[in-house]
């Protein structure tokens, strides 16, 4: 089977950075990905790491470390639009399985 | 354009009616899917479609039935709706040309079972 852990919160400041770390459990791993969705709206996919290492898009960065099962979302210079759910998800076959997501909150 | 729309958006009917979604993707794709997003805000997958033909059906009661009449459409049937039913159903569709299968995602349709 698989699983994905990530925090179910977490609260930072505008202006500053924020990390949020994912593990996973599956088997057949084909690349970790992570999706933004704000309250009322869609996912939207943010970033895809298929190797280990940083990915970067702007003010948004994704790591991967296929040895750990374990990779991170990390926001720069947080605005408050940045306000909204998080999620891991990994690709397997022809699907990806979700975590549950991080609620992630900014403070002004 | 709207890549990946459905209908309708929001749905409110009572026990053990029937009801159906639409999904219409524009996007070329030759997958489709449908997640279910309940309350807590946890995304499953329901089915997944490859050109009309299902690929997987993730242990979903059979109440759910969902139908491909093309490749830009793939439409949810729900029999005898429950109260567990009430979540919101998101459609998406992706690629298999790409590697990170992004997957595009409807609006959303809420649906409430009273």
């Amino acid at each position: 089977g698989q699983s994905l852990e990530q925090p179910s919160e977490v609260t930072a400041v505008e202006g500053a950075i924020v990390q949020i770390n994912c593990t996973y459990q599956t088997s057949g791993f084909y690349g970790l990905s992570w999706y933004q969705q704000h309250d009322g709206g869609a996912p939207t996919f943010l970033s895809y790491n298929a190797l280990d290492g940083l990915e970067e898009t702007g003010r948004f960065s994704s790591f991967l470390s296929r040895s750990d099962s374990y990779g991170y979302l990390l926001l720069q210079e947080l605005q408050m639009k940045d306000s909204a759910s998080y999620f891991c998800a990994v690709g397997r076959d022809d699907k990806i399985i979700f975590g549950k997501g991080t609620r992630l909150h900014i403070l002004p | 354009d709207t890549a990946v729309s459905q209908t309708p958006k929001y749905l409110v009917t009572q026990m053990g009616n029937d009801k159906s979604i639409k999904c219409e993707q524009n996007l070329g794709h030759d997958t489709m899917y449908w997640y279910k997003q309940d309350s807590k805000k946890f995304l499953k997958i329901m089915f997944s479609y490859n050109n009309k033909e299902l690929i997987i059906n993730e242990t979903v009661p059979n109440r759910f039935s969902p139908k491909s009449p093309d490749k830009a459409h793939l439409n949810l049937h729900i029999n005898s709706l429950e109260l567990g039913d009430s979540a919101v159903y998101f459609c998406a569709s992706s690629s298999r040309d790409t590697l990170d299968n992004e997957q595009f995602f409807g609006p959303g349709t809420r649906l409430t079972v009273l």
